[in-house]
């Protein structure tokens, strides 16, 4: 069974930083793509990020472009997202998901990501 | 960016009732369309797929239809479970989401 299991989110302030990992368990993770989603506190969603299965190409939404980075490692079976200058509006649950190149078919519980003074 | 319109935004239905979502793009998307459904507290769960290929384990009352810019969501027979949130997302290019359509029962 596929598993994927997020962490590091928290309170931080504006400006701030903070790097979230997903742990993937029951499936090969190197053969895939993955992606990160976010869920606004509306509960609209945005796709922020992907990577290639071997981390050669990764793709970002325009509204973290410069400030977010997204690397795996597949030894490790883990994928990262490192944000910085992080705004208030990008306060959010943000998912780890499988996919993209495709829809995305197994999803994170997700982790709170709050942006506050 | 491709856009991603959703009506209605909200809908309320009976249990057996046949209900129907719609999402628009904002350009052809071909068949790059997927659903899914969502309940508080939970991760979206994937419904369709290619905008009418049934994920494995989704009940055969949910069916998807449509190609290019115009799809739809139904729901043959609703039953108590399917109260949640539905969602189309696009990936043609990228992604993008439609704002959700909250399904009352």
């Amino acid at each position: 069974e596929v598993h994927l299991v997020e962490s590091g989110g928290g309170l931080v302030q504006p400006g701030g930083s903070l790097t979230l990992s997903c742990a993937a368990s029951g499936f090969t993770f190197a053969s895939h793509w993955m992606s990160w989603v976010r869920q606004f506190p509306g509960k609209g969603l945005e796709w922020v990020a992907n990577i290639k299965e071997d981390g050669s190409e990764k793709y970002y939404v325009g509204s973290v472009k410069g400030r977010f980075t997204t690397s795996r490692d597949n030894a490790k079976n883990s994928l990262y997202l490192h944000m910085d200058s992080l705004r208030v509006e990008d306060t959010a649950v943000y998912y780890c998901a499988r996919g993209l190149p495709g829809p995305f078919d197994n999803w994170g519980q997700g982790t709170l990501v709050t942006i506050s003074s | 960016d491709i856009q991603m319109t959703q009506s209605p935004s909200t809908l309320s239905a009976s249990i057996g009732d046949r209900v129907t979502i719609t999402c628009r793009a904002s350009q052809s998307i071909s068949s790059w369309l997927a659903w899914y459904q969502q309940k508080p507290g939970k991760a979206p769960k994937l419904l369709i797929y290619k905008a009418s290929s049934l994920e494995n384990g989704v009940p055969s009352r949910f069916s998807g239809s449509g190609s290019g810019t115009e799809f739809t969501l139904t729901i043959s027979s609703l039953q108590p479970d399917d109260s949640a949130t539905y969602y189309c997302q696009q990936h043609s290019s990228f992604s993008t989401f439609g704002q959700g359509t909250k399904l009352q029962i």
